[in-house]
């Protein structure tokens, strides 16, 4: 595609129900990333993956966030028995990968949760 | 210490002007860096990014290293209101971990 598209856009869950957000990156580009930014907060990093591997996971808050990447493409971030804590804007990040001129990341629109 | 520190301003100049944005960073082997701008409720964008010590210039916007000095700018010529927006700085780690640090960003400003 175009750019990183990022779904849902908005989500609001009950607090101790499992949420799952999904990221589809830039067609070829095997490196993606999962951030989070709170209001008026700096980005947290949370994961990153080169292909279908996550080689640095310390970013994730808790286990009870978990996440994938299957073939290479799509990913999808879930949090299981969500807090209100949770509340935050969801970003994804794709790039090339780590070469020169390959490692700017492009950021997908966001997914904003709500835990009530 | 931060590892990446940016004044959170905000920054204000007049439309016109050029606005100077700064970042230090704390890791002496960190190789690359970005300036991200991002809107209010939007997602960063990427502006530029720099791996060599000096300037480089991409239109309006020129970005300077000094490694030395651990110390990264980017400068906005002729500011206009739609530069309006959080400036973003972020630092690739070295080695195996691969990932940006970033910094808070500073709030800009520019004045009609």
């Amino acid at each position: 595609g175009a750019g990183v598209s990022q779904s849902p856009s908005n989500k609001v869950t009950e607090k101790g129900k499992d949420v799952e957000l999904r990221c589809d990156p830039i067609s070829g580009h095997t490196a993606l990333y999962w951030y989070r930014q709170s209001l008026g907060q700096g980005l947290e990093f949370l994961i990153y993956f080169q292909g279908n591997s996550a080689p640095d996971k310390s970013g994730l808050p808790s286990d009870r966030f978990s996440a994938e990447r299957t073939g290479g493409s799509v990913s999808t971030l879930t949090i299981q028995r969500t807090q209100q804590e949770d509340s935050a804007v969801y970003l994804c990040a794709s790039s090339l990968g780590w070469g020169q001129g390959a490692r700017e990341q492009y950021f997908g629109p966001g997914t904003r949760l709500t835990v009530t | 210490q931060k590892e990446v520190e940016q004044n959170s301003g905000p920054l204000s100049v007049p439309e016109g002007a050029i606005a100077s944005l700064n970042c230090t960073y704390s890791d002496r082997g960190s190789q690359s860096f970005f300036w991200y701008r991002q809107y209010s409720g939007k997602s960063p964008e990427l502006i530029m990014f720099i791996d060599s010590n000096g300037d480089k210039e991409d239109g309006r916007f020129t970005a300077q290293l000094n490694k030395a000095s651990q110390y990264v700018s980017l400068l906005i010529r002729d500011s206009q209101p739609s530069d309006s927006a959080t400036y973003l700085c972020a630092v690739l780690n070295a080695g195996n971990n691969r990932k940006l640090i970033w910094g808070l960003g500073t709030s800009l400003a520019v004045n009609p």
